[in-house]
Formats: structure tokens, C-alpha cells, sequence
């Protein structure tokens, strides 16, 4: 059974960092590439990042590109996203998705960006 | 990076059609087949109905449809359950490594 933990979540200030984490299961997570997907509670989906299978393509959403960072470690199965400089506006449920159309999703983790 | 826009809401009888138009532009809808269809119930993560402009996973009920015109991409979903009272999203790929969701729409089932 395909799986996907997001963790990492908490509350953070404004200019802080996080960073999460999607340990994946049940698949060849090497395989696929991956994506993060925002959503501030109530509101649409908005696509943040992506990463090809081994690392060495990322793309992301201009209102992230600078601040975050998508990685991955192949060996542990698991997906990053590193978020720096963090803002008001990136308080949202983060979660990861595999790539084949977003065609699993995690059930997400909870960023607030709040003083 | 603009949104694909979508109506917000749109409603159905049970049994009846609906459809959710999804307008982007030539750089993304109207450039890739990839547009892709997704469903959320209320405090649960989306799930795949739709995937590059016509094509339903595995375990997907046929009652889902979808199309695309130009810069819009259709989803229909006939027959209309209660169980589909739900928010739909699209996504299309934008080119150049971007990914772009619409703004979502509430179908209400009456």
C-alpha cells in the first residue's frame, strides 16, 4: 500500500525556518518524481515544488522560489522542503504527492507562520 | 503564474450532469495535455479523478469525464451522487518545470 507521512509542521515567527519531511512507503520511491502542495485551511490547492527522481531537477512557484528547497534521500525514502525567510502567507497544510499525476497524497502537516 | 480560473460553485440534483469549465491560457492548458482533475472532501487530501485531459485511474468512477477546448479544460460528472458533493480542482502543467492549480470549485449536490 502506498503511503506518505508529511511531518515537520509547527508553529514558526515570521523569518524562521522549517523543515518537512514526506517518508514514503509501499513504492520504489526512487522511481517518481515528487511535489509539495500548499493549502491554507479553507482555500484552493497551490502547487509549490517538484523534484525529478534523483534529485537533479527541481521546479518551483515564484512565491517560493529563493525561500525553499526541495531534496530528497533516496536511501531513507524520504522528501524534504526546506523553508527559509517564511512569511504570514505561507501559513497553509503542506502535502507531498507522487508525481504520475499527483496520484497519492500524504494527508499533510500544519505550517503557521505567526509572532 | 496565475491561477486556471474555475467557477467557484456550481450545484446539481441527484442523477443530473454538471460540468466545471477550467480556463487557463496558451502557455498552460492550451499548450499540454496534462491537465489533471482532482476531488476533496472536507478534511481529507485530494484525490485523482482525471488525468491528462481524458484519462480516469483505476478504481475511478466512469460518471467522471473529462475534455478540453483550446485554453479550457472540462470536467463532467453524470449521474450525480450525493457522495460527490465535494471540491474539485484542475492542474495543468505550465511549462518550464511549474505546475499550476485552479482556485477550486464547490459542487453542491441538492
Amino acid at each position: 500500500e502506498v503511503q506518505l507521512v508529511e511531518s515537520g509542521g509547527g508553529l514558526v515567527q515570521p523569518g524562521g525556518s522549517l523543515r518537512l519531511s514526506c517518508a514514503a512507503s509501499g513504492f520504489t520511491f526512487s522511481g517518481y518524481w515528487m511535489h509539495w502542495v500548499r493549502q491554507v485551511p479553507g482555500k484552493g490547492l497551490v502547487w509549490v515544488s517538484r523534484i525529478k527522481t534523483d534529485g537533479s531537477i527541481t521546479g518551483y512557484a515564484d512565491s517560493v522560489k529563493g525561500r525553499f528547497t526541495v531534496s530528497r534521500d533516496n536511501a531513507k525514502n524520504t522528501l524534504y522542503l526546506q523553508m527559509n525567510s517564511l512569511r504570514a502567507e505561507d501559513t497553509a497544510v503542506y502535502y507531498c504527492a507522487r508525481d504520475d499525476h499527483l496520484s497519492y497524497w500524504g494527508q499533510g502537516t500544519l505550517v503557521t507562520v505567526s509572532s | 503564474q496565475s491561477a486556471l480560473t474555475q467557477p467557484a460553485s456550481v450545484s446539481g440534483s441527484p442523477g443530473q450532469s454538471i460540468t466545471i469549465s477550467c480556463t487557463g491560457t496558451s502557455s498552460d492548458v492550451g499548450t499540454y495535455n496534462l491537465v489533471s482533475w482532482y476531488q476533496q472532501h472536507p478534511g481529507k487530501a485530494p484525490k485523482l479523478i482525471i488525468y491528462e485531459v481524458t484519462q480516469r485511474p483505476s478504481g475511478v468512477s466512469n460518471t467522471f469525464s473529462g475534455s478540453k477546448s483550446g485554453n479550457t479544460a472540462s470536467l463532467t460528472i453524470s449521474g450525480l451522487q450525493a457522495e460527490d458533493e465535494a471540491d474539485y480542482y484542475c492542474c495543468s502543467y505550465a511549462g518550464n518545470r511549474i505546475f499550476v492549480f485552479g482556485g477550486g470549485t464547490k459542487l453542491t449536490v441538492l
